[in-house]
C-alpha cells in the first residue's frame, strides 16, 4: 500500500534550537519527494524537492535528505526561529500513469520564545 | 506574477445547502487541483483539471464536483452541504498536469452548521 508516515505528529522546541522532521514511505515506483510548510489556515508552500538521484538539498535553514533505498527522508532545521511555526508535510510522487501524489499527515511544528 | 487566487476566504452554510468555490491559477498554468483538509487530517486529492477536462478525480461521494473554463480558472461545488464537509479547500496550480510543482492558494474555509 502506498503510504507516507511522518513522526513526530507535533514538536515544541525553543527558539534558537535545531529539529529534526521525519518521513517515511512505501510509495512505489517513486518519483520525487518534496517537503511543504503550511502556516495555519493558509495554503502549503513548496520548500525542496528531491528525485531518486539526490541525497540532500538545501534551501536556506532548512535542510532534507533522502534515503531513497531505505525510504526514508528527514527536514532539518537549524536555529530556528517564531516564524517557524507550521506544519510540514512531506509529499511523495508516484511514477504510474497519473504520477498521483501520496500526501503524509505532516508534523505540527511550535516554536517557543 | 500574482498566485493562486481563491475565494471566497470564509464562508459559512448550513446543512443542505451548496457551495461553489473558485480558483483562479497561476498565469500560464494550465492544471488545476483541488484538495480538503480537515483539522488534524492531510491533504485529501479531489480531483485535478487539464484544458477543461478532468484527468484524476479522488474518492470523494458525487455531492463534490467541478470544472475548469477555457481561462483554466476552476470552480468546485458541493451539494447538499454535511456538517463533515466543514474544512479548509485549497486549490494548487501548475504548468503542466501531474509532473509540475503545485503552487496553493490561500484556501476557502467552509464551516457547515
Amino acid at each position: 500500500k502506498n503510504q507516507v508516515e511522518q513522526s513526530p505528529q507535533s514538536l515544541i522546541i525553543l527558539e534558537g534550537k535545531n529539529c529534526t522532521l521525519q518521513c517515511n514511505y512505501t510509495v512505489s515506483p517513486f518519483s520525487n519527494l518534496r517537503w511543504y510548510k503550511q502556516d495555519t489556515g493558509r495554503g502549503p508552500v513548496s520548500l525542496t524537492i528531491m528525485t531518486f538521484s539526490e541525497n540532500t538539498k538545501s534551501n536556506g535553514r532548512y535542510t532534507a535528505t533522502l534515503d531513497a533505498d531505505t525510504k526514508q527522508s528527514s527536514l532539518h532545521i537549524t536555529a530556528s526561529q517564531l516564524s517557524d511555526s507550521a506544519s510540514y508535510i512531506c509529499v511523495v510522487r508516484r511514477m504510474d500513469s497519473n504520477y498521483q501524489l501520496i500526501w503524509g499527515a505532516g508534523t505540527k511544528l511550535i516554536i517557543k520564545p | 506574477k500574482a498566485g493562486v487566487t481563491q475565494t471566497p476566504r470564509y464562508l459559512i452554510k448550513t446543512r443542505g445547502q451548496q457551495v461553489t468555490l473558485s480558483c483562479s491559477p497561476i498565469s500560464g498554468h494550465r492544471s488545476v487541483s483541488w484538495y480538503q483538509q480537515t483539522p488534524g487530517q492531510g491533504l485529501q486529492f479531489l480531483f485535478e483539471y487539464f484544458s477543461e477536462t478532468q484527468r484524476n478525480k479522488g474518492n470523494f461521494p458525487g455531492r463534490f464536483s467541478g470544472r475548469q473554463f477555457s481561462n483554466s480558472r476552476s470552480e468546485m461545488n458541493v451539494s447538499t452541504l454535511e456538517l463533515g464537509d466543514s474544512a479548509l479547500y485549497l486549490c494548487a496550480s501548475s504548468p503542466e498536469p501531474q509532473r509540475g510543482e503545485l503552487f496553493f492558494g490561500e484556501g476557502s474555509r467552509l464551516t457547515v452548521l
